[in-house]
């Protein structure tokens, strides 16, 4: 089972920063949080990934609690292309990807 | 990033036949590579982890009979639906990654219709 918890969805007006939150109080201390979306009828689409810090990359921000319980994406300008399902994992020992329900997203003008 | 190619795109095969789906990475060898297949807005149930050279591991209530996974070089994995039937009908997914704690790239998804 996933062991993230995330809002079913939210809306966002263009060129706005979507804030997109996620819960993973059982997460230890080796896992990583990855996020990745899915735009509707394609493959999932690799975002970011951090461990314990922040992290930025040209698509978004990633910000992990201290105490790594929850984590936030953010994107600071949303368009129109960024509606999709965003999922947020927790990377086990392993290499396997477990997929939740995810945060649908609708970006509107 | 990385690209994970899968053919075909999309198929419509008769029932009681079976179907290859082909899942490649473009520009880098893949160690593992991953099954899942997803229902009209549900989200992505992971099938199967294949491994190069070795057997694939199937999760529970996945039969492994009827979804056969072949991983038979570095860059190619291959799911064949055997005897397939209406509820087989699905969108699936694979993916692939360099190794553990790497991000793992996905393909396009192959949408399978049994008629």
């Amino acid at each position: 089972d996933a062991k993230t918890t995330q809002p079913p969805s939210m809306d966002c007006a263009e060129g706005r920063a979507a804030n997109l939150p996620c819960n993973h109080s059982t997460i230890s201390g080796n896992e990583y949080v990855y996020w990745y979306r899915q735009i509707h009828s394609q493959g999932p689409q690799y975002i970011i990934h951090g461990l314990k810090n922040n992290e930025t990359n040209e698509m978004a921000s990633l910000i992990i609690t201290e105490d790594r319980k929850s984590s936030t994406l953010i994107l600071p300008h949303a368009t129109l292309r960024d509606t999709a399902v965003y999922y947020c994992i927790v990377l086990y020992n392993t290499d396997k990807l477990i997929f939740g329900t995810g945060t649908r997203l609708q970006v509107f003008p | 990033g990385a690209v994970v190619s899968q053919h075909p795109s999309r198929v419509i095969c008769k029932s009681g036949t079976s179907v290859k789906i082909e899942c490649r990475s473009l520009d880098f060898q893949a160690t593992t590579m991953f099954w899942y297949r997803q229902f009209p807005k549900k989200s992505l149930m992971l099938m199967a982890t294949s491994n190069e050279g070795s057997k694939a591991t199937y999760e529970q209530g996945v039969e492994k009979d009827k979804f056969l996974i072949n991983h038979a070089s570095l860059t190619l994995s291959t799911l064949t639906v055997t005897s397939a039937h209406p509820e087989d009908s699905s969108f699936y997914i694979c993916s692939a990654t360099q190794g553990a704690d790497t991000e793992a790239f996905f393909g396009q998804g192959t949408r399978l219709t049994v008629v």
